[in-house]
């Protein structure tokens, strides 16, 4: 099983539609996870972070659940601008120092 | 401010040659990180400095593969005797330390092409 996997894309959504991405992850010991945006040719920026059981930013939900190992992300109300692909980044706790581990990506496709 | 800038921006090579990629992490920021990523995949974590010494290499493909950090700021990532598999995007991160809740900011990369 590979440390973290995600939804494989892409998914294609008319403008005004609510979309969720699933990522799941191998290491019970992780402790911080990431949902980055990355437009094409472009670096990965972060999103939102997620320590607890979820956090929420306008539009954008992430949620996480331990038990299972997967984080969630949903977009309400898809905006064209919203086309992109969402990278979920999960630690790797190492002896005093952190290091992220990355899914393949789900690409999003908002149309008018 | 300035966040982290990479340079050259994009580098074509000739197989067998040698090259290096730059990155100058946002000032203050203690820890930095280099990933490769290949077409349709998600960033591949490479090497970590804190300052600078390489804390973990563990990702380095092989000996052809070096990275450098000499007074714990700007790193540089060394490739000899290119090879056309090694052609993907090289980013770079820092972030202020390695904490687990720590943000990694990313540079715009560099476009590595191996002829």
């Amino acid at each position: 099983r590979k440390e973290v996997e995600q939804d494989p894309g892409p998914f294609n959504v008319p403008e005004g539609a609510t979309v969720a991405f699933n990522c799941t992850y191998s290491n019970s010991a992780s402790q911080s996870f990431f949902w980055y945006r990355q437009d094409c040719r472009k670096e990965p920026k972060l999103l939102m972070s997620v320590y607890s059981s979820g956090n929420e930013d306008g539009r954008f939900t992430a949620q996480l659940n331990r038990a299972s190992q997967y984080i969630s992300l949903l977009i309400r109300d898809s905006k064209l601008s919203d086309s992109a692909t969402y990278l979920c980044a999960v630690n790797r706790v190492n002896s005093g120092y952190s290091t992220l581990t990355f899914g393949k990506g789900t690409m999003l496709l908002v149309s008018p | 401010g300035a966040g982290v800038s990479q340079t050259p921006s994009n580098k074509v090579t000739e197989k067998g040659k040698y090259v290096e990629l730059r990155c100058d992490p946002i000032s203050g920021h203690t820890a930095l990180y280099w990933y490769r990523q290949s077409l349709g995949q998600g960033p591949e974590f490479l090497i970590y400095f804190q300052g600078t010494g390489a804390a973990d290499d563990s990702g380095l493909p092989n000996d052809r593969f070096f990275a450098v950090r000499p007074e714990g700021s700007v790193s540089t990532l060394k490739i000899q005797r290119t090879e056309r598999g090694d052609s993907a995007v090289y980013l770079c991160a820092s972030s202020l330390w390695a904490a687990a809740t720590d943000t990694q900011y990313f540079g715009p990369g560099t476009r590595l092409t191996v002829l």
